[in-house]
């Protein structure tokens, strides 16, 4: 089974929308760390942020904010304003406490057009 | 801090051959790297995880025979693709894990590998 899923394969909005990336989540571990990553066109991954299974609190990173709810297993991100520099492929991540291993979702593509 | 470098960041090679790729991290040891494939508009998959000084843990599915990993010191991991095929052609991305921080995990900026 998926432990990561991103159901959205690819999103397409206009400059200045908002836009939220779904994240899904499935786990046994009661620690355990979220990610998210982004892949712009030349390939490498960018860290954007992490969040620990213990700590719910919200967090707004300037356009940047995400939605970790541990009830419904999500972890949602959510660019306001969104800009053409913003495009790009998104995955969220899972690590598991006790492993190295990554579990990540196969990614949501973002375009922002102009 | 916390960089890992990644080379080459393309290369194209015949098939038969074998090509190398490398993973340094550059101002931190990491005791533990891990090789990630990324086939197109595709997730990222765990390939193996390469210990320094000892053997490297393959996941299963993967030809440890055709991927050799060696992990000779605490700032290189290297991929080996032996005999590589076209349909070894992928983008391959390693992650280092900084020693003592519990999240420290940097990742290269990937290979691009093409087999013609």
């Amino acid at each position: 089974a998926q432990k990561v899923t991103q159901a959205q394969t690819e999103i397409s909005v206009v400059e200045k929308e908002d836009v939220t990336l779904d994240c899904v989540y499935e786990t046994r571990d009661t620690t355990y760390y979220l990610f998210w990553y982004k892949q712009p066109p030349s390939g490498e991954l960018v860290f954007l942020i992490r969040r620990n299974s213990f700590d719910e609190q919200n967090e707004i990173s300037g356009r940047y904010s995400w939605n970790f709810q541990k009830s419904t297993s999500s972890f949602n991100f959510t660019i306001t304003a969104s800009q053409v520099v913003d495009s790009a492929v998104y995955f969220c991540a899972l690590r598991e406490n006790n492993f190295n291993k990554f579990y990540f979702g196969s990614g949501t593509k973002l375009n922002v057009k102009p | 801090g916390a960089v890992v470098s990644q080379h080459p960041s393309r290369v194209i090679c015949k098939s038969g051959t074998s090509v190398k790729i490398e993973c340094r991290s550059l101002d931190f040891q990491a005791t533990t790297m891990f090789w990630y494939r990324q086939f197109p508009k595709k997730s990222l998959m765990l390939m193996a995880t390469s210990n320094e000084g000892s053997k490297a843990t393959y996941e299963q599915g993967v030809e440890k025979d055709k991927f050799l990993i060696n992990h000779a010191s605490l700032t290189l991991s290297t991929l080996t693709v032996t005999s590589a095929h076209p349909e070894d052609s992928s983008f391959y991305i390693c992650s280092a894990r900084r020693q003592g921080v519990d999240y420290g995990y940097t990742f290269g900026s990937g290979t691009r590998l093409t087999v013609v």
